[in-house]
């Protein structure tokens, strides 16, 4: 069965910091895995996709993910937060399923909080 | 290009009411879907439709109705809402179903059922 867990409900960073907002994800196949990003009263932005290419997956605003298979991971970070980066993160799974459909999968979202 | 637009933004209904709500899209997309999002638990799948003409149930399918009479538009009804209805909507389309095709949300409508 395909799921996704996001390891942190709450993040807090200083302006300025490192965030590292984590990801693990269970697939009996290849998933290929998304970063979405909803501002307040927002919809959901991608911010960057991985899909079994470059393993370093580079997206808007200053933000990577690195998929590592072996860890199961795909988690996200930026080298320097901004007060702009403020927002609910949410790590998606798409993976295929016995019937090749397709599914995505939500995991249950990181709300970063950046201090002045 | 307006991408993905939802009417209304917000809506108070009480129980028993049914409403529509609405969702287009101007990019020709064939692949469209209605999620909802609960404090928590991300966003759920209610419905979806690989074109027009053609719908599927997605997880939480129970007390909506959708059609898809055209490529743009991909209404979502509630024909007797209840409280347990009360979440946030977000419409999506992609061009296809593929493996590694991007998602593109509307801005959601936040109903409340009283």
């Amino acid at each position: 069965a395909q799921s996704v867990t996001q390891l942190d409900s709450h993040v807090s960073v200083s302006e300025g910091t490192p965030v590292l907002l984590r990801c693990n994800y269970s697939s009996s196949y290849s998933p290929s895995l998304f970063w979405y990003v909803q501002h307040p009263n927002k919809g959901l932005q991608l911010l960057l996709k991985y899909t079994s290419a470059a393993t370093l997956v580079k997206g808007i605003n200053g933000f990577e993910a690195e998929f590592k298979k072996s860890e199961t991971s795909f988690h996200l970070t930026k080298p320097s937060a901004h007060m702009s980066d403020a927002a609910e993160y949410f790590c998606v799974v798409r993976a295929t399923q016995m019937d090749s459909s397709y599914k995505l999968i939500f995991g249950s979202g990181t709300r970063l909080l950046v201090r002045p | 290009n307006a991408g993905v637009t939802q009417t209304p933004k917000f809506q108070v209904l009480k129980t028993g009411q049914s409403m529509t709500l609405q969702c287009a899209q101007d990019m020709n997309h064939e692949y469209m879907s209605w999620y909802r999002q609960d404090p928590g638990m991300g966003l759920r799948l209610i419905h979806y439709s690989v074109g027009a003409g053609i719908t599927d149930q997605g997880e939480v399918p129970n007390g909506y109705n959708v059609s898809r009479s055209t490529t743009e538009d991909f209404p979502l009804r509630l024909l007797s809402a209840a409280p347990s209805q009360t979440s946030v909507y977000f419409c999506a389309s992609s061009y296809s179903n593929s493996f590694t095709e991007t998602q593109y949300f509307g801005p959601g409508t936040r109903l409340l059922v009283l």
